[in-house]
């Protein structure tokens, strides 16, 4: 198996930008798809990008996706940033028929 | 509109069987188009992955875990179901059902996302 490397946390004001990164281990990055998950506390995850960079209805344009094979990472970009943007967010992929998270990474939007 | 409940004790003793079962309500839990899988979070922790159960039957688990869990489903009451035995202090966390969607192609099942997830339910593991 592989593992998912995501920074601890983040931080920035709001209306900036901000890139959180998840390295591959092992494998290539675009061997399986890349989802990100967020979880604001107290909550259940939700999906605010699939397969890479496919938004879920209801998930706003400001939020994007990339992968990028030469440092065999995927990113999740957040723009404008709101504090309600403040959440952990999960990277995640597949290992066969395994289903791998990264360890999380904490945004804090002050 | 399809939600998922978790259900079971809160509270376990250490080197008993942890269980936990999953409701599929306003909607179906025999469909192609899905798996229905347990998802862990320790608190202050990450998620971790359990295992994932298709309609079928069939079933997958996570490595590190295989040796201690059984994921089953019963169709007819819309419900599946998890345990974990043996467990320790390590075990206890929120315990999330999710559905994964699934995409077939040519035959081939590919997952892609988890699109639903229960509210999650804690479960200590305490003398």
């Amino acid at each position: 198996n592989f593992m998912l490397t995501q920074p601890h946390s983040v931080s920035e004001s709001p209306g900036k930008t901000v890139t959180i990164s998840c390295t591959r281990s092992s494998g290539s990055i675009a061997s399986n798809y890349v989802q990100w998950y967020q979880q604001r506390p107290g909550s259940s995850p939700t999906t605010v990008i699939y397969e890479d960079n496919q938004r879920p209805s209801g998930v706003p344009d400001r939020f994007s996706g990339s992968i990028d094979s030469s440092s065999n990472s995927a990113s999740l970009t957040i723009s404008g940033l709101k504090t309600e943007d403040e959440a952990d967010y999960y990277c995640q992929s597949y290992d066969s028929s395994n289903v791998i998270f990264g360890g999380g990474t904490k945004l804090t939007v002050l | 509109q399809l939600q998922l409940q978790e259900s079971g004790p809160g509270l376990v003793k250490p080197s008993e069987t942890l269980s936990l079962t999953c409701t599929v309500s306003g909607g179906s839990i025999s469909s192609s188009n899905y798996s229905w899988d347990w998802i862990r979070q320790p608190p202050g922790k990450g998620l971790e992955w359990i295992g994932s159960i298709y309609y079928s039957g069939s079933t997958y688990y996570n490595p590190s875990l295989k040796s201690r869990v059984t994921i089953s489903v019963d169709t007819s009451k819309k419900q599946f179901s998890l345990k974990l035995n043996s467990v320790t202090a390590a075990d206890t966390a929120v315990y999330y059902c999710a559905r994964l969607l699934q995409i077939t192609i040519f035959g081939v099942v590919t997952p892609r996302y988890f699109d639903l997830w229960g509210r999650g339910t804690l479960v200590t593991v305490s003398s």
